[in-house]
């Protein structure tokens, strides 16, 4: 079974510019959620999507954040205009749409390094 | 004061040393408990759930009180393979089922 994919892996821009980050699922995952780590910090989550639809957005840093998920497959995440504050790994996971209680847990995907310059 | 606190250690010990990890958390609603790893550079992987009945892998054992909102995790006889951070994780309930809060990571290095 072919696991969470994020691509790039690296991604180094400039202040005000724009990147855009993917992910894709584990096939017939409903769940997909976005996380970051900023140097120093927890990681913390961003969203959580529900096939298509966003379910918890609530971590979302702000607006120069947006996430999609057309058709229910993969996922972007653009950053536009990017700060410097936005540099860290960002990391997509997923899971099945029902989680088995005590034994719930998702895979990751190996994240995407971005640095803002 | 963070949903979920490790002491970020560094912890390190020689092989075949028992290690124990403690975490906290603040939300009472949390449904679920996690220990993850995460080597250098890669992402977060699931070591093992927790439940309140206490649960042992192998050289790993994890305990839950839910009254003291408090989660260990034990390792016995460590390997250097164990070298890692680990991750104490927490799940919410409710409206936001499914999303996951870590702690900051607990170090470990075992050296021979």
């Amino acid at each position: 079974e072919a696991g969470v994919t994020q691509f790039p892996s690296h991604s180094v821009i400039e202040k005000g510019q724009t990147v855009t980050l993917r992910c894709d699922p584990i096939s017939g995952h409903d769940n997909l959620y976005w996380y970051r780590r900023v140097m120093g910090k927890e990681i913390k989550f961003l969203l959580h999507f529900v096939k298509e639809s966003k379910q918890d957005e609530s971590g979302m840093p702000n607006n120069r954040f947006l996430a999609e998920r057309t058709g229910g497959t993969y996922s972007t995440l653009k950053v536009q205009p990017a700060e410097l504050e936005d540099s860290g790994v960002y990391f997509c996971a997923s899971s099945q749409v029902v989680p088995r209680v005590g034994g719930y847990g998702y895979t990751f995907g190996s994240g995407t390094r971005l640095t803002v310059v | 004061r963070k949903e979920v606190e490790q002491d970020p250690g560094p912890f390190n010990v020689p092989e075949g040393a028992t290690v124990a990890f403690n975490c906290t958390y603040s939300n009472s609603a949390s449904q679920s408990f996690f220990w993850y790893r995460q080597d250098c550079r890669k992402e977060p992987k699931l070591l093992m759930s927790v439940y309140s009945s206490g649960n042992e892998d192998g050289r790993f054992t994890a305990q839950l009180n839910r009254a003291s909102q408090y989660i260990s995790l034990l390792i016995r006889d460590s390997k250097l393979s164990d070298s890692a951070t680990y991750l104490c994780v927490v799940m919410s309930g409710g409206t936001s089922y499914g999303k996951l809060t870590f702690g900051q990571g607990t170090i470990l290095t075992v050296h021979p």
